[in-house]
């Protein structure tokens, strides 16, 4: 199975700071995908990132949302200015034969 | 987007029974995944099943797209099957976003 690592595992922030979420692809690949999962709800996309541009993103992805591949494998999410409503699972996604295969998470808490 | 109603909502069961989860979709899909989410958060992929049926030991899962529905079966359920169970649609072929359901939490006791 495809593996994608995630780090951190865990960031605790203040509301009001800005925070980079990162995602390790083992293998090159170019289409990848950031979702959120809301503690006890479902998952829900953000947006998609393909040979280096945005592709989709969903209304959830607003302006305080930015995705990038800065160094052409670690793909980043940033929050510009965390607001307490941010807390929650990221997960990075990539995609293998029409698969979608998630990360384990990044859990963040908005203080 | 494409809505997914999942049910039921929660289910409990002893060792050993089966189990039938179910998904609806309002929309016509070229990919449906079934994952079932484990009590450390992690998202496992069980299966890609736009169409047809396949089988994965005592997993296995029918999507009958004309109908929009797909359906998950765990047989001899075991301690370790327990999680929240999620079906997930996409609207194209390839790499495009998925719409996931409420989920299925599942208990399996002792």
């Amino acid at each position: 199975e495809p593996e994608v690592t995630q780090t951190p595992s865990h960031q605790v922030t203040q509301m009001g700071q800005e925070v980079i979420l990162r995602c390790v692809p083992i293998s090159n690949h170019l289409y990848f995908y950031w979702y959120r999962q809301i503690l006890g709800q479902k998952v829900e996309f953000l947006v998609s990132f393909y040979n280096n541009e945005i592709s989709e993103k969903s209304e959830i992805f607003d302006d305080q949302f930015s995705v990038e591949r800065p160094d052409g494998s670690n793909f980043t999410l940033k929050i510009r200015s965390t607001k307490l409503e941010d807390s929650a699972m990221y997960f990075c996604a990539r995609t293998h034969a029409d698969t979608q295969y998630f990360g384990p998470g990044t859990r963040l808490t908005v203080l | 987007g494409i809505q997914v109603e999942q049910s039921p909502p929660d289910l409990i069961l002893q060792e050993g029974a089966n189990s039938t989860l179910r998904c609806n979709f309002s929309d016509s899909v070229n990919n449906l995944q079934w994952f079932h989410q484990n009590p450390w958060g992690q998202l496992i992929n069980l299966f890609y099943i736009p169409s047809g049926t396949k089988q994965n030991g005592r997993l296995s899962a029918t999507t009958v797209a004309t109908e929009r529905y797909s359906l998950l079966y765990i047989s001899s359920s075991q301690t370790t099957d327990s999680g929240v169970y999620f079906c997930a649609v996409g609207g194209k072929t390839g790499a495009n976003n998925l719409f996931f359901g409420t989920g299925t939490r599942l208990t399996v006791i002792p």
